[in-house]
């Protein structure tokens, strides 16, 4: 079946950085892209960027531009999210998310990391 | 302050109809972007109920549907269910900004 399994839960200081990895399965990887999505706790949803399983094309959230790195490993179908200068506010579930193009529904979801900042 | 406008809550009794809106504007509902709908259960990753405005992934209950007019869209729910109570949202893409955008998020809470 379709699955999307995220690296655990992580816990940085302000001004660190943090990659967080999102392995998918059963589906052509390089047929679909990925969203990553943040809820903060107790928030909603806030879509973070998108990049491609095809090229390597992305498009980020104009908030996150210059902190904000998507990669993707075709050879291991592993997408991957690297988000730098940390802040408080960035405390939140990270998931990831499969789809077909920016804007397409996000069909199947990661199970979440915790990425928690704090001195 | 999100770029789609839910209502923060709604609820209803087992049995009746509720809905949901979600209103946005000319860059993104309005210039005729499709619209998604997503149910979060507590503790859980958000799980898609209509894609393409009104459309159900095969196992979605067809208590369920999706409807868009304009700048804004609606999730109906009929023959609400104890286990329908959840957060719900809805999500579009924005020509303007460039990117995705998600509503609010609305709290349904069962009766």
């Amino acid at each position: 079946q379709v699955q999307l399994v995220q690296s655990g839960a992580e816990v940085k200081k302000p001004g660190a950085s943090v990659r967080v990895s999102c392995k998918a399965s059963g589906y052509r990887f390089s047929n679909y892209g990925f969203s990553w999505v943040r809820q903060a706790p107790g928030q909603g949803l806030e879509w973070m960027g998108w990049i491609s399983g095809y090229n390597g094309r992305v498009n980020y959230a104009q908030k996150l531009q210059g902190r904000l790195t998507m990669t993707t490993d075709t050879s291991t179908s592993t997408a991957y999210m690297e988000l730098r200068s940390l802040r408080s506010d960035d405390t939140a579930l990270y998931y990831c998310a499969k789809d077909k193009n920016v804007g397409s529904a996000l069909d199947v979801w990661g199970q979440g990391t915790t990425v928690t900042v704090s001195s | 302050q999100s770029v789609l406008t839910q209502p923060p809550s709604v609820s209803g009794a087992p049995g009746q109809r509720v809905t949901i809106s979600c209103t946005g504007s000319s860059s993104n509902i309005g210039a005729g972007y499709d619209v998604h709908w997503y149910q979060q259960l507590p503790r859980t990753a958000p799980k898609v109920l209509i894609y393409g405005d009104n459309n159900r992934p095969s196992g979605v209950p067809d208590r369920f549907s999706g409807s868009k007019s304009g700048p804004s869209a609606s999730l109906a729910i009929t023959g609400l269910q104890a286990e329908d109570e959840a957060d719900y949202y809805c999500h579009s893409y924005d020509g303007s900004l460039r990117g995705v955008v998600f509503g609010g998020g609305t709290k349904l809470t069962v009766l």
